[in-house]
């Protein structure tokens, strides 16, 4: 019964390169949502997706990144030129159909270091 | 705008209780959430509240008061394993939506 998994749990990546970070949810889950976690900081919503469509992306920054959830495979959350202030540990959760689940179940996270 | 208030940090002695306040200012309210995480790792639910009242849950409690916009989270006979981070949660809106997060209290557990 595998929970949400997320790779990789680490990853660095230089200044101007790119960084595809990949979630796969609880099997059944067709909601699927990223968060950002700076350190010492709550989480901050990014992007909301259901299979193959964006619902929400109020809190995803407009330029270098973007999101996708295909009918086949992973959520991808990919950054475009990367810079340091995009380090921080990226969290996806899924969530089941049914209105009313009160719960989101969260991946192990990526902490992406840019140097 | 959303916003969430909780203590950033809170120190209790093993067996102890102790209560972890939220108080919020959202645009809508469909219930608040508890959520518990450990360094370095993945947050993990803890209970939920809807509608008024205190919710159990083994050690565990949440209370809320939709009309104060207030909750809090009670851990009885604290365990050393209860050092953490716990974030409470708003949801929104109605149905699967995101989740609004305070920025977490942080928990010391000592001997």
């Amino acid at each position: 019964n595998a929970g949400v998994m997320q790779n990789p749990r680490h990853l660095v990546r230089r200044r101007g390169q790119e960084a595809r970070l990949r979630c796969s949810p609880v099997k059944g889950h067709s909601h699927v949502y990223w968060y950002r976690q700076l350190p010492e900081e709550g989480l901050k919503f990014m992007v909301y997706l259901q299979k193959e469509n964006i619902i929400d992306e109020s809190g995803m920054p407009k330029e270098r990144f973007s999101a996708e959830f295909p009918k086949e495979g992973p959520s991808i959350l990919r950054i475009q030129q990367v810079v340091r202030g995009d380090s921080a540990a990226y969290f996806c959760a899924s969530s089941p159909q049914d209105r009313g689940k009160r719960e989101q179940f969260f991946g192990p996270g990526t902490r992406l270091t840019v140097l | 705008g959303q916003s969430l208030e909780q203590p950033s940090e809170v120190t209790a002695v093993e067996g102890a209780i102790v209560q972890i306040n939220c108080t919020y200012q959202t645009s809508g309210f469909y219930g608040l959430s508890w959520y518990q995480q450990h360094d370095g790792g993945a947050p993990t639910f803890l209970s939920y509240n809807a509608l008024d009242g205190l919710e159990e849950t083994g050690r565990f409690s949440s209370f809320l008061s939709r009309s104060d916009s207030y909750g809090y989270l009670l851990l009885q006979e604290l365990q050393m394993k209860d050092s953490a981070s716990y974030f409470c949660a708003v949801r929104a809106h109605s149905g699967n939506t995101p989740l609004v997060f305070g920025k977490g209290t942080r928990l010391s557990v000592i001997a």
